[in-house]
């Protein structure tokens, strides 16, 4: 059964530490998303790779967060230094896509990663 | 930037009633998505409309999408207690990007 698959599920850490969430896609989508979950905020996108090209990382606070696609089996997201303000689930996502305006990009959510930072 | 707007946020009701919810956006999508969040796990699509004036049905779930293509509702009939969750709708902006709106916490008690 293919599916998105995130490590950690979960992280506790300290202020100012640093931390790395990584992301399996589903083999063979050429699309990665990640987006982070807060009560307040709902789910906004930090960034997007397509064929492991950055399209889009204009979501993510640059001076600490940094997103990367090593291999097409891999995606990272890195934030340091951490702060409590970072505390959210982290959620990557992968779809299949040409690209076409009306081809309704069908993505797939992995279970997500807890992050608290205190 | 193309927001959805989704109403009411939160929701709750008793086994057998009938609810809609609405995502509402002043621009127009060329499709619109709606996903169910459960506890713990990921958004999982529902289903996709394309087509203005679209209706689609998912068992008890009717899906439309309006004839202007601004904006979605969702009708469930006969709630059941397994349709808890939060039911997000999301559209495409630009080519590839997917915006979410802020959710309807659903919870239907028994």
């Amino acid at each position: 059964d293919a599916r998105v698959t995130q490590t950690p599920r979960h992280k506790v850490t300290e202020m100012g530490q640093e931390v790395t969430m990584r992301c399996q896609p589903i083999l063979g989508h050429n699309t990665v998303f990640w987006y982070r979950q807060t009560m307040m905020q709902g789910l906004e996108l930090l960034a997007y790779f397509r064929n492991r090209a950055p399209l889009d990382d204009s979501g993510m606070p640059k001076d600490r967060f940094s997103a990367e696609m090593p291999d097409a089996t891999l995606a990272t997201l890195k934030i340091q230094p951490s702060e409590p303000r970072d505390s959210a689930v982290y959620f990557c996502a992968s779809g299949f896509s040409m690209g076409a305006p009306k081809s309704g990009n069908t993505i797939y959510f992995g279970e997500g990663s807890w992050l608290t930072v205190v | 930037t193309q927001l959805l707007e989704q109403s009411p946020q939160f929701l709750s009701i008793q086994e057998g009633e009938n609810l809609t919810v609405y995502c509402n956006s002043s621009s127009v999508f060329s499709s619109l998505q709606w996903y169910r969040q459960e506890p713990g796990e990921g958004p999982v699509l529902l289903v996709t409309v394309v087509t203005g004036g679209e209706v689609k049905k998912l068992k008890r779930l009717t899906f439309q999408f309006g004839d202007a293509r601004k904006d979605s509702s969702l009708h469930i009939t006969a709630a059941q207690p397994g349709d808890t969750g939060l039911y997000l709708c999301a559209g495409p902006q630009g080519a590839q990007k997917l915006v979410f709106g802020q959710g309807t916490r659903l919870t239907i008690n028994p």
